[in-house]
């Protein structure tokens, strides 16, 4: 299954809300993932079954979607929530991830 | 506290051989199935295997099947994977990843802290 994930890279200033976009190739119901990447360092799971929060994660991280579509929004940026982000399925092995939306300050 | 401590990368020449290993801590890791993924510098992430609780029932992605193999030694919490015929496109960064326990399998919960496999003459 492909996933893609819009936009590529993502302006936004501290305070303000940003939206990132994934979108499957096929329908993969709500087994989807996001996950979080900061530079040099691994992956932090986020939400996982597209709207459920993992243990830690801030309320202001919330995710939506079903079928193809899938948003992740972060309500109120913080300086340490720019980083690069991916969506993975795990609907049908082999499971795959998008291509990544690098969040940098505006 | 879940902790997965990643050892055994390292330069490797084409054609050659490499195992790493993770070992796990925080968790009664016979519980849980365990994947590597690995992300190539500079790119994206791509997943390369999985193993069950068990050790009984392994996945390979095609790009490394027939060269790589995944075990665990749920007598030591370590979980491993042996790379052979290795080829430059199989450079980059290795993590291992738990699975959490839920209804559905694939949710990659806890990630190790990766370890870079450069495979260059």
């Amino acid at each position: 299954i492909g996933m893609t994930q819009s936009p590529a890279t993502l302006s936004v200033s501290p305070g303000e809300r940003a939206t990132l976009s994934c979108r499957a190739s096929q329908s993969i119901n709500n087994n989807l993932a996001w996950h979080q990447q900061k530079p040099g360092q691994a992956p932090r799971l986020l939400i996982y079954g597209a709207s459920t929060r993992a243990t830690d994660i801030p309320a202001r991280f919330s995710g939506s979607g079903s079928g193809t579509e899938f948003t992740l929004t972060i309500s109120s940026l913080q300086s340490e929530d720019f980083a690069v982000y991916y969506c993975h399925q795990y609907n049908n092995w082999p499971y795959t991830f998008g291509q990544g939306t690098k969040l940098e300050i505006k | 506290e879940v902790q997965l401590v990643q050892s055994g990368g390292g330069l490797v020449q084409p054609g050659g051989s490499l195992r790493l290993s993770c070992s796990a801590s925080g968790f009664t890791f016979i519980n849980y199935a365990i994947h590597w993924v690995r992300q190539a510098p500079g790119k994206g992430l791509e997943y390369v295997s999985t193993i069950s609780s068990n050790g009984d029932a392994t996945y390979y992605a095609d790009s490394v099947k027939g060269r790589f193999g995944i075990s665990r030694d749920n007598s030591k919490n370590t979980l491993y994977l042996q790379m052979s015929s290795l080829r430059a496109e199989d450079t980059a960064v290795y993590y291992c990843v738990r699975e959490r326990l839920a209804a559905a399998a694939g949710i990659f919960d806890y990630w190790g802290q990766g370890t870079l496999v450069t495979v260059s003459s």
